[in-house]
């Protein structure tokens, strides 16, 4: 069974910084891209960042570009996002999903808020 | 940056119902959307890949179709698990999810 399990989320300071993880089970995790997905209060869903299975291409949103940077450990079966500069437009629940032709699986999320 | 703008943003419908939701792209994306159902705390689930490939599991009352610019979901007979947020999502250049449609009780 495909597994996704976001870890790392939680509250922080703006211009804090924040490590989410999401460890993956139950599949090839080296043969996958991956992504994270945001979804900020009451809102709409939104793409940050993707990465391939062997880390050779990496994309991220405007809105986290510069401040974000997406990971993996294939050995670890794992991904992560590191969040620097973090802003209070940041908070929101963060998604890990992995990507066949769209978002096959998701994990069940992790809420980061940004506040003082 | 391809747009995605989905209609309508809310929707009420009774059990029964033939549901129809779109998706329209700034720009054409060939057939590289994705169709997904979002229930409250929950994290979203893939219905239709490939503007109208049913993902595995998914009850065949979900279809979708299109290609280009214009897309659209269709629920021939709504159920009440079906009540529920609806994303489209284009992977043809980067991603960008439509703004949601809430599939409401009448």
């Amino acid at each position: 069974e495909v597994q996704l399990v976001e870890s790392g989320g939680g509250l922080v300071k703006p211009g804090g910084s924040l490590r989410l993880s999401c460890a993956a089970s139950g599949f090839t995790f080296s043969s996958y891209s991956m992504n994270w997905v945001r979804q900020a209060p009451g809102k709409g869903l939104e793409w940050v960042s993707s990465i391939s299975s062997s880390s050779s291409y990496i994309y991220y949103a405007d809105s986290v570009k510069g401040r974000f940077t997406i990971s993996r450990d294939n050995a670890k079966n794992s991904l992560y996002l590191q969040m620097n500069s973090l802003r209070a437009e940041d908070t929101a629940v963060y998604y890990c999903a992995r990507m066949v032709a769209d978002f096959d699986y998701w994990g069940q999320g992790t809420l980061v808020t940004v506040s003082s | 940056a391809i747009q995605m703008t989905q209609s309508p943003s809310s929707l009420s419908a009774s059990v029964g119902d033939r549901v129809t939701i779109t998706c329209r792209a700034s720009q054409g994306i060939r057939n590289d959307l994705g169709w997904y159902q979002q229930k409250p705390g929950k994290a979203p689930k893939l219905l239709i890949y490939a503007a109208s490939s049913l993902q595995s599991g998914v009850p065949s009352r979900f279809s979708g179709s299109g290609s280009g610019t214009d897309f659209t979901l269709t629920i021939s007979s709504l159920q009440p698990e079906d009540f529920a947020t609806y994303y489209c999502l284009q992977d043809y250049n980067s991603w960008t999810f439509g703004q949601g449609t809430k599939v409401e009780i009448k």
